[in-house]
């Protein structure tokens, strides 16, 4: 039973330069969210997906956007990328609204240069 | 304001004695969960134990438990007898009301010494 799988595992990018992360879900599962985790610290959340659209959005700018496709599998695009976007992105999967059972995977290592 | 709170940014622990992390939570919802996250180097986020806020019973899951302390606001998970594979960096986190979103501690890290 495969777990939820990110690619790439890393990344570098140029500032300015425009970035697309992707996330399987863990099999069943039907809703993604999208972490940062910045060096030394707590992964924050930048937006959840459900039946293809965003349904909760955390504190970031509009240059983070997503993207849910059919098959339950979501992008996270990074436009005009900034050194300070530079950090781990996690995805999450679980299965409906309100679950409780959230799946990790091991994430996409953005470096901005 | 910090949702939640972790104020030991690291922590040594005998091989086979058990720690205790620390973790307090803000919240004026009713209805919210609390979460133990593991994310050694690798990075994946490995979920450890879940706690309601409706639970009247502490969780335990294995060598984990939560000690669920309500009227004070905390959250702490206690590990038994530590292994060395028990290294890692440790978060809390909350999940409030009908939100979807989890918000995350700054984290403490465990180092087990042999």
């Amino acid at each position: 039973d495969a777990g939820v799988t990110q690619s790439p595992t890393h990344l570098i990018k140029t500032r300015g330069q425009q970035v697309t992360l992707r996330c399987s879900p863990k099999s069943g599962h039907d809703t993604v969210s999208w972490y940062q985790q910045a060096l030394g610290q707590g992964p924050q959340f930048i937006f959840q997906y459900y039946e293809e659209e965003e349904r909760q959005r955390g504190n970031f700018p509009d240059r983070f956007s997503g993207h849910q496709f059919p098959n339950y599998s979501s992008e996270l695009n990074v436009n005009a990328l900034l050194l300070g976007d530079s950090a781990l992105y996690l995805c999450a999967s679980s299965f409906g609204q309100g679950s409780n059972g959230y799946t990790f995977g091991s994430g996409t290592r953005l470096t901005v240069v | 304001a910090q949702k939640i709170t972790q104020t030991q940014p690291g922590m040594f622990v005998q091989e086979k004695e058990a720690v205790t992390l620390d973790c307090t939570y803000d919240t004026s919802d009713q209805s919210y969960g609390l979460f133990w996250y593991k994310q050694p180097s690798s990075g994946e986020m490995i979920f450890l134990i879940y706690q309601g806020s409706y639970d009247e019973q502490n969780a335990t899951e294995g060598r984990y438990s939560l000690n669920f302390q309500k009227a004070r606001k905390s959250a702490n998970l206690v590990i038994s007898a530590s292994q060395l594979g028990d290294s890692a960096m440790y978060f809390c986190a909350m999940r409030e009301g009908r939100g979807y979103k989890l918000s995350f501690g700054a984290g403490t890290t465990v180092t087990v010494r042999a």
